[in-house]
Parts: C-alpha cells; structure tokens; sequence
C-alpha cells in the first residue's frame, strides 16, 4: 500500500517556524510533493523532492528521507496568509496520491 | 496564459440524476486528472487521461467515468447521483505525461451537492 500520514492539525504563531511532517508506507515513487491548498481554493504547487535532502525555496523548505520513510515541510517566518491545509503526495508511476492534509492555523 | 479552467462552478442535483462536469487545461498540457476531495477522504484520484486515452483509474465505481477529447478538454460523468458523491471535484493538468518536476496545475474545481 501507500499510505500517507500526516498530523491532522497544527497551531503556530505569526512569525515562527512549524514542521509539518509526512510518513508514508509504499513500494516505491518517483518523487514527493508539497501542495498548499487556501480554504475554498484549488492546491499550488510548493515543492517536489525526488532525492534526499532539503531542499528550500523562500521561507519555505521541503526534506525527504527515502529511507526512513519520511518527508517534512518547514515554514519560516510565519504570516497570517500561511494558514491554509498543506498537503504532501506522491508521485507513482500510475498517478499522485495525495495525504488527507494538514490544517494549519496561525495565531497573532 | 490562463490557467485550469472547470465548469460550472457550482453544482446541485437530485439523487438518481446524472451530471458532466468539464474541465480544459493548461494549452499544451495534454495530461489531465480527476479528484474527489471531501472533508472525510482528501483527495482521491479518480482518473487520468493523457492524449485522449484514460491511463489510470483509482477505486471508484463504474457510475465515475470520463473521456478526453482531441483537444485535450476533459469531461467526466457521474450517473445515479447519491448523497455521497457530493463533494468537490478537482482537474488537474500536467505538461509531462510523468507529472515531473511541476507536478499538477489544479483548476478550483466544481462543488456538486447531491440532494
């Protein structure tokens, strides 16, 4: 299978820095992707890791660990506009499949 | 250019009806992909077309369909509407036929309520 876990949730303050993190189980992909999605939006596109490593864009940065199993997104200095659901997905030979999202909320 | 564009936006109907929903994408993107995204599930792929044939199919039945024409606009149908198949149904277009680097361009989906 491929199951993709991620924390349902998350709360952090304006200008901070949040991990969101992502576990997976599968045979195998060709690459992980970050996806933001604002309430009521479509998802953009933040970030594909196909190596391991971290790989940072902005504020934002992306790790994977094949090995582990494991991917996080990190987000720096945090703004009102970051809260939004972030989701992490695989990209398999046949189509991506997406983890059910973490919600992120920023406090003042 | 412009971007993933699906009509209509908005989208009630009666159990038992059938609807179509359409989606073009990006100009030269030849690769599109149906979502269902409820609150409960995430998204959860439906289909996949890439020059007008269907490549990949996720677990939905057989009342999920699609076809994408030569122009590379999609359309997908849902018959004998039930209660929960209501959701938000998301388009999704790639330039590479392997997703890539770029991944998907979402369009902002049509809301379908069932009632």
């Amino acid at each position: 299978g491929q199951n993709i876990d991620q924390p349902t949730e998350m709360t952090a303050t304006e200008g901070a820095i949040v991990q969101i993190n992502c576990t997976y189980q599968t045979s195998g992909f060709n690459g992980l992707f970050w996806y933001q999605q604002h309430a009521g939006e479509a998802p953009t596109f933040l970030s594909y890791n196909v190596l391991d490593g971290l790989e940072e864009k902005g504020r934002f940065s992306s790790f994977l660990s094949r090995s582990k199993g494991y991917s996080y997104l990190l987000l720096k200095e945090l703004q009102m506009k970051d809260s939004a659901s972030y989701l992490c997905a695989l990209n398999r030979d046949d189509k991506i499949i997406f983890g059910k999202g973490t919600r992120l909320h920023i406090l003042p | 250019k412009a971007g993933v564009t699906q009509t209509p936006r908005y989208l009630i109907k009666t159990r038992g009806q059938q609807v179509t929903l359409s989606c073009s994408p990006i100009s030269g993107h030849r690769s599109v992909s149906w979502y269902q995204q409820t609150p409960g599930q995430g998204l959860q792929f439906l289909f996949e077309y890439f020059s007008e044939t269907q490549r990949n199919k996720g677990n939905f039945p057989g009342r999920f369909s699609g076809r994408q024409f030569s122009n590379s606009r999609s359309e997908m149908n849902v018959s004998t509407l039930e209660l929960g198949d209501s959701a938000l149904y998301l388009c999704a277009s790639s330039l590479d036929p392997d997703r890539g680097r770029d991944g998907y361009t979402f369009g902002s989906g049509t809301r379908l309520t069932v009632v």
